[in-house]
């Protein structure tokens, strides 16, 4: 199985900063790379599929980049709604697997 | 819109098979190219990928709990399902069903809400 580390595990910030949670692979998945946002109780939604593709509905201050092995998240101008926890995913190979997720808290 | 729909038991005696069903609503489970998938998620942890089906009646499971594990479809109901074998404390999780889209890359576009299920006699 392909192992996928999230850093930081946890992240304190304020309503309009910018957040960066990097997403790496233990083997190259090209692109293919997906960003999930999940609040408490609820199921995860996706925010990013192929690294750096929005998924439609998603607000444009979330962006994804990378290739290989490395991949970033980022969240430009923090809203409320953002405090969430984050978990990446990779499709390159089955089975298909998430990192441990990056909580995302209000400071 | 898609929804999806979890339904089982949310009790399972260790050593019993935990079965759940996933009802697909607003479009036909057998149109288009989707995978079906179940994914579960312990209190306070990470999301572990079951397995999924095909339309075409093709699975695809984690190696982990492929001898344990069934997911099956019933396009006649729309429903797909899940069947975990010899549970034990280990495999008490909320559970999701989840769509899976291949657009350029293979990810999970609809979720079901999840359902709780604990494994305790």
């Amino acid at each position: 199985d392909i192992q996928m580390t999230q850093s930081p595990s946890s992240l304190s910030a304020s309503v309009g900063d910018r957040v960066t949670i990097t997403c790496r692979a233990s083997q190259s998945i090209i692109s293919y790379l997906n960003w999930y946002q999940q609040k408490p109780g609820k199921a995860p939604k996706v925010l990013i599929y192929a690294a750096s593709s929005l998924q439609s509905g998603v607000p444009s201050r979330f962006s994804g980049s990378g290739s290989g092995t490395d991949f970033t998240l980022t969240i430009g101008g923090l809203q409320p709604e953002d405090f969430a926890t984050y978990y990446c995913q990779q499709s390159y190979s089955t089975p298909p697997t998430f990192g441990q997720g990056t909580k995302l808290e209000i400071k | 819109q898609v929804q999806l729909q979890e339904s089982g038991p949310g009790l399972v005696k260790p050593s019993q098979t935990l079965s759940l069903t996933c009802t697909v609503s607003g479009g036909s489970i057998s149109s288009g190219s989707y995978y079906w998938s179940w994914i579960r998620q312990p209190a306070g942890k990470g999301l572990e990928w079951i397995g999924r089906i095909y339309t075409s009646g093709s699975t695809d499971y984690t190696p982990s709990l492929k001898s344990r594990v069934t997911v099956s479809i019933d396009t006649s109901k729309n429903q797909f399902s899940l069947k975990l074998s010899s549970v034990t404390a280990a495999d008490t999780a909320v559970y999701y069903c989840a769509r899976g889209i291949l657009l350029t890359t293979f990810y999970f576009d609809y979720w079901g809400q999840g359902t709780l299920v604990t494994v305790s006699s």
